[in-house]
């Protein structure tokens, strides 16, 4: 089955500083990527998507390249803010309304 | 954006009772989905449905759980009889297509505690 791997359970960062989250990924069909991104209160949210269709996705300054070589989808930003603090999700989609596969999640803390 | 709300955010419940959980999905949508989350776990998809049928279930959904949408209404997932191991957050979800390149929209979540 697919398989989505966040080693990265916590990462701490002062503004302005860099982000990089770690995400790979398992599966054996053509699979859409999203990074969701889920505040306190609040159900999960798309950030960007990419399709085998390109290999590059981005939104609101983050950035995520699809590597199928390395099976790999990493999450960055180049300068956060204190309001970048959430939850983010790697997410697999494959197949016709088939139920996306999650990563278990990176909380990113973000102080002024 | 779109919204998708959920009814009631929490719920607590004995176990052996049964519980509903009401979703109500963006207004144009024609997919929907059911996922569970254990606190500190993998977020992890339990249902979908189209057309009044279950699409797909995983292996999550239980005998005890059942879903419907009767006249367009609420997208329902009731569990009968409820068990301690059913404590969880549940997130509805809603697509306008099925395919994988379509995004699925969130809800808040119910967070059941069932004692």
């Amino acid at each position: 089955g697919n398989s989505v791997t966040q080693m990265q359970g916590q990462v701490t960062l002062s503004e302005e500083e860099f982000l990089f989250i770690n995400c790979t990924y398992s599966t054996t069909g053509y699979p859409t990527l999203f990074w969701y991104v889920q505040y306190p209160g609040e159900g999960p949210q798309l950030l960007l998507k990419v399709t085998t269709a390109n290999n590059k996705g981005s939104s609101r300054g983050f950035e995520a390249t699809y590597d199928k070589g390395t099976t790999s989808f990493h999450l960055q930003k180049a300068s956060v803010q204190e309001s970048d603090s959430a939850v983010y999700y790697c997410v697999l989609g494959e197949g016709y309304a088939q139920g996306l596969t999650f990563g278990l999640g990176t909380r990113v803390s973000v102080f002024p | 954006g779109p919204k998708v709300l959920q009814i009631p955010s929490h719920q607590i419940i004995d176990m052996g009772q049964m519980v509903t959980l009401n979703c109500d999905p963006v207004s144009n949508h024609l997919y929907f989905y059911w996922y569970k989350q254990i606190l500190g776990q993998q977020m992890e998809f339990l249902v979908n449905f189209y057309n009044g049928k279950v699409m797909e279930k995983s292996k999550l959904f239980k005998d005890q759980f059942s879903v419907e949408r009767p006249d367009g209404s609420y997208f329902t997932l009731k569990i009968q009889p409820t068990a301690l191991e059913d404590s969880a957050v549940y997130f509805c979800a809603s697509s306008l297509r099925g395919v994988n390149q379509d995004t699925q929209y969130f809800g808040p979540g119910t967070r059941l505690l069932v004692l």
